[in-house]
């Protein structure tokens, strides 16, 4: 059983659209980061959480530790959204090694 | 300065080649990783060290050496690759303050092709 799972897998929206990402996982952690990756480039931490919730401009992140579970909101989506977008969390005691999502490709619309 | 650099942007290289990969940053941070990552995957932990010692090696072929010459620079020397490695190879960095909520800083990658 994978300790991560992602949804949706690929998610397409139009412009202007609330976009949910979520992320579940079956193991205890400190804290999970959500981190954007745009078609070829490097990838960008957005988030990282340990309770609650947090925002940034347009991007809403909350997680529930006791369900397990944790998920990636945008408002007003825009083009520029358009990239995969991953959670991650440090699993087994390391500090180092990090347990990665699938990952969800999203495209906005003009 | 919160930006991790990557030298260079593309590499093509022959099966015999030697060549070598470069990531820097000034952020003060001693924890640096290599991630390879292909197409629509996650990325994958090759080597991490923390202050500058090895502290991960991920059972990566040897045909792939990280050296970590000080806090802000980490190599990745690439000899005799094969095809399969052509990838995307990430840098990143992080604190290493423990408690297992660092925050890693990527660098852009170097995509790799082995001819």
């Amino acid at each position: 059983k994978n300790e991560v799972e992602q949804s949706p897998q690929n998610l397409t929206a139009q412009e202007g659209e609330f976009i949910t990402i979520n992320c579940s996982y079956s193991v205890g952690i400190s804290a999970l980061h959500w981190l954007q990756q745009h078609p070829g480039g490097g990838i960008v931490s957005l988030f990282m959480l340990s309770s609650g919730k947090k925002k940034h401009g347009r991007l809403i992140a909350t997680i529930n530790i006791q369900e397990k579970h944790s998920s990636l909101h945008i408002t007003a989506s825009h083009p520029r959204d358009s990239a995969v977008y991953i959670c991650a969390f440090y699993s087994g005691g390391s500090n180092y090694k990090l347990t990665f999502g699938k990952g969800t490709l999203l495209t906005v619309n003009p | 300065d919160t930006e991790v650099t990557q030298t260079p942007k593309h590499l093509v290289m022959g099966m015999t080649n030697k060549k070598s990969l470069k990531c820097e940053q000034h952020m003060g941070h001693r924890a640096m990783y290599w991630y390879k990552q292909k197409a629509k995957k996650p990325p994958e932990l090759m080597f991490v060290y923390s202050y500058e010692k090895l502290s991960i090696n991920e059972s990566v072929p040897s045909r792939f050496s990280p050296e970590c010459p000080n806090s802000s620079l980490l190599n990745l020397h690439l000899h005799a690759l094969q095809p399969e490695d052509s990838a995307l190879y990430l840098c990143a960095s992080s604190q290493a303050r423990g408690g297992n909520t660092d925050t890693q800083y990527f660098g852009p990658g170097t995509r790799l092709t082995v001819l």
